[in-house]
């Protein structure tokens, strides 16, 4: 299963809404999660099955979508936020099914 | 504090190997589905290996026959032994708990790079 994220980059000034997207070449139902990482760090779990919040995950960060298509959303962009973030499906198993986008850098406009 | 804490990296030869080490604390890998997932300079993530509550592995096809992952409960530990490193393992490696809904523990990685 191909994951293709867009766009690539994204430019939003601090205290707007960012919205990032991530495809599905086929259904994953709502097997996906979705990481932020920063550079020099390991990635950290934001999203899973779509639309849950991982622990501690502020609730400005939202997840939606099902099938192939999903949406992450960042409401009010904090400065901590400018990152960048991966979508990952894990419908398939065994793991060596999973995939990743190639994911949106999200630069300070 | 629960944590993962990776080593082992550094220079090889193409044709050499190297074992990386995966320390847990916090919670015991043998109960947990643990992975490594890599990442190439500069590029997105690829998961390398799992290693369940058994003794059952997956490997991704590009390391299949060339990395073992293994585990020591006594010291809380899961291992990647890579043999026939090639130019293009190069990465930094991740370990991370994998609970089927997203790997939601990660370490701080280790670079493997594979140069002559």
């Amino acid at each position: 299963i191909v994951m293709t994220q867009s766009p690539a980059t994204l430019s939003v000034s601090p205290g707007d809404r960012a919205s990032l997207s991530c495809r599905a070449s086929q259904s994953v139902n709502s097997n996906l999660a979705w990481y932020q990482q920063k550079p020099g760090q390991a990635p950290r779990l934001l999203i899973y099955d779509a639309s849950t919040r991982a622990t501690g995950i502020p609730a400005r960060f939202s997840g939606t979508g099902s099938g192939t298509d999903f949406t992450l959303t960042i409401s009010s962009l904090q400065s901590e936020d400018f990152a960048v973030y991966y979508c990952h499906q894990y419908h398939n198993w065994p793991p060596s099914d999973y995939t990743f986008g190639l994911g949106t850098k999200l630069e300070i406009k | 504090e629960v944590q993962l804490v990776e080593s082992g990296g550094g220079l090889v030869q193409p044709g050499g190997s190297l074992r990386l080490s995966c320390v847990a604390s916090g919670f015991t890998v043998s109960t947990k589905y643990m992975s490594w997932v890599r990442q190439a300079p500069g590029k997105g993530l690829e998961w390398v290996s799992v290693i369940y509550t058994g003794e059952t592995t997956h490997y991704a096809e590009s390391v299949k026959g060339r990395f073992t992952i293994s585990r020591d409960s006594s010291k809380n530990t899961v291992y990647l032994q890579m043999d026939s490193l090639r130019v293009e393992d190069t990465a930094v490696y991740y370990c991370a708990n994998d609970r089927l809904r997203g790997f939601d523990l990660w370490g701080q990685g280790t670079l493997v790079t594979v140069s002559s």
